[in-house]
């Protein structure tokens, strides 16, 4: 069935290192690829995403990678911030148009001071 | 838009008592998710709806777990009877139509934290 594994499932770093998630889907008829960042006790929330037909994206620190002939994407955040800190899902859209998005497992984020 | 609201933001209830989850999707979106979330399993989607229609509830835990959208403002997630081991947070999320050309953000309400004792 579709399947996401999503690497490391923790991650440590010092402020203003880079940090960089890894993620690879089964389904290649997967399009879409989005990144949600929850924070503690918080509502996991949409921080990036990206379409098959491109193979990189950046919004200020933050930047997604695809290669669908390895059929794997990632996430890249640069300078980071003490509030960069929090958990990081990966999903990928399923085939069919059906809406429905596979999620990761998860890669807790801490940003030490 | 006030987002997807979800009622009770917290539960606590008794081993063997029914325990009912509800949910407001965004106007006008026309999916609609659970998801619980645990330290062990993660984010698990257990039911979705697109137009009101269970679509895919192979996430559904056993018999126990029930899902009804009666109409497109209002979702119920039932679980009866509870047990310790259902006790997780639980989130409901809407998104925009789909379609060929769409691409589908996920709109997560703020969970409840059910604990059954």
């Amino acid at each position: 069935g579709e399947n996401v594994e999503q690497h490391p499932s923790t991650l440590s770093v010092q402020e203003g290192d880079s940090a960089v998630i890894k993620c690879t889907y089964s389904d290649s008829a997967s399009n879409y690829f989005p990144w949600y960042k929850q924070e503690l006790g918080k509502r996991p929330q949409l921080i990036i995403d990206i379409r098959s037909n491109v193979g990189e994206k950046k919004d200020q620190r933050i930047a997604v990678t695809l290669n669908k002939t390895a059929k794997h994407f990632s996430l890249h955040i640069t300078e980071t911030q003490p509030e960069d800190s929090a958990v990081y899902f990966c999903a990928a859209r399923g085939s069919g148009n059906t809406g429905k998005l596979i999620f990761g497992q998860g890669t807790t984020l801490q940003v030490k001071p | 838009d006030a987002g997807v609201i979800q009622s009770p933001r917290h539960e606590v209830t008794e081993m063997g008592q029914e325990v009912t989850l509800r949910c407001k999707p965004i106007s006008g979106h026309d999916y609609l998710f659970w998801y619980r979330q645990t330290m062990m399993r993660g984010l698990e989607l257990l039911i979705y709806f697109n137009n009101n229609v269970p679509i895919d509830d192979s996430g559904m835990p056993e018999d126990r777990f029930s899902a009804k959208m009666p109409n497109a403002s209002f979702s119920t997630l039932k679980i009866q009877p509870s047990e310790p081991r259902d006790s997780a947070v639980y989130f409901c999320a809407s998104s925009p139509p789909g379609g060929r050309s769409s691409y589908n953000e996920q709109f997560f309400g703020p969970g409840t934290r059910l604990t059954v004792l």
